[in-house]
């Protein structure tokens, strides 16, 4: 069983910083590393899929970067807007694949501020 | 494109009953997996099915079972309800391993 941890737990950004918060996962067995984002009344949305150890992959104003050998993926949100607002999860998928399923943090939730 | 849409939205249940949750699936998706999260957690993974064969299952008593059909929709089976199955039930569907899911808005489940 993986256990993904993220930090912070929530964070208040004001508009236009940018921001950053992490998602660790134990690094035996891993296969790939998932990002998604879940705004209030809507179903959760992928940002991220990473498999390699150091991609970076990127969105708009959003990317990410991953470490497989020590175990954590970083999301970086340039510029906040208050459509960033929202709870973002990790999740690691293990060397089983898919049949592992996917094995989720409790999230980031984030506020951006006027 | 249709997206995963998931139905009932919302269901209140009594303790002892049984419940079935219904999804279909992205088009084009084979696989559909089912996940429960419990206040303040985070999703927990209950079961995968691909090509109508549960093929993963997470840490979840047989009382939750699963059917995938033909068109790739699902149900999720839950019997003998108890108070901690109360939870928000999310299904997503993707093309396979290391794929994105693509989740339904989810069924909000309370038992009584």
């Amino acid at each position: 069983i993986l256990n993904v941890e993220q930090s912070p737990q929530s964070l208040h950004v004001q508009e236009g910083d940018s921001t950053n918060f992490t998602c660790s996962f134990p690094s035996s067995n891993f296969y790939a590393l998932h990002w998604y984002r879940w705004e209030t009344a809507k179903s959760p949305e992928a940002l991220f899929v990473m498999t390699l150890n150091g991609d970076e992959k990127k969105k708009g104003r959003i990317s990410a970067t991953l470490n497989t050998k020590e175990g954590y993926s970083y999301l970086y949100i340039k510029g906040s807007q208050p459509e960033d607002s929202a709870t973002y999860l990790c999740a690691s998928q293990g060397s089983g694949g898919g049949a592992d399923g996917l094995t989720f943090g409790k999230g980031t939730h984030l506020i951006i501020q006027p | 494109e249709t997206g995963v849409t998931q139905s009932p939205t919302h269901l209140i249940k009594t303790r002892g009953q049984q419940v079935t949750l219904r999804c279909s699936s992205q088009s084009g998706h084979n696989t559909v997996s089912w996940y429960q999260q419990a206040l303040g957690q985070g999703p927990q993974f209950i079961f995968q099915y691909y090509r109508e064969e549960e093929n993963g299952r997470g840490n979840f008593p047989p009382r939750f079972s699963g059917l995938q059909f033909p068109n790739y929709s699902s149900e999720l089976n839950v019997n003998a309800l108890e108070l901690d199955d109360s939870a928000l039930y999310l299904c997503a569907s993707s093309l396979g391993q290391a794929s994105p899911l693509h989740f339904g808005n989810g069924t909000r489940l309370t038992v009584t």
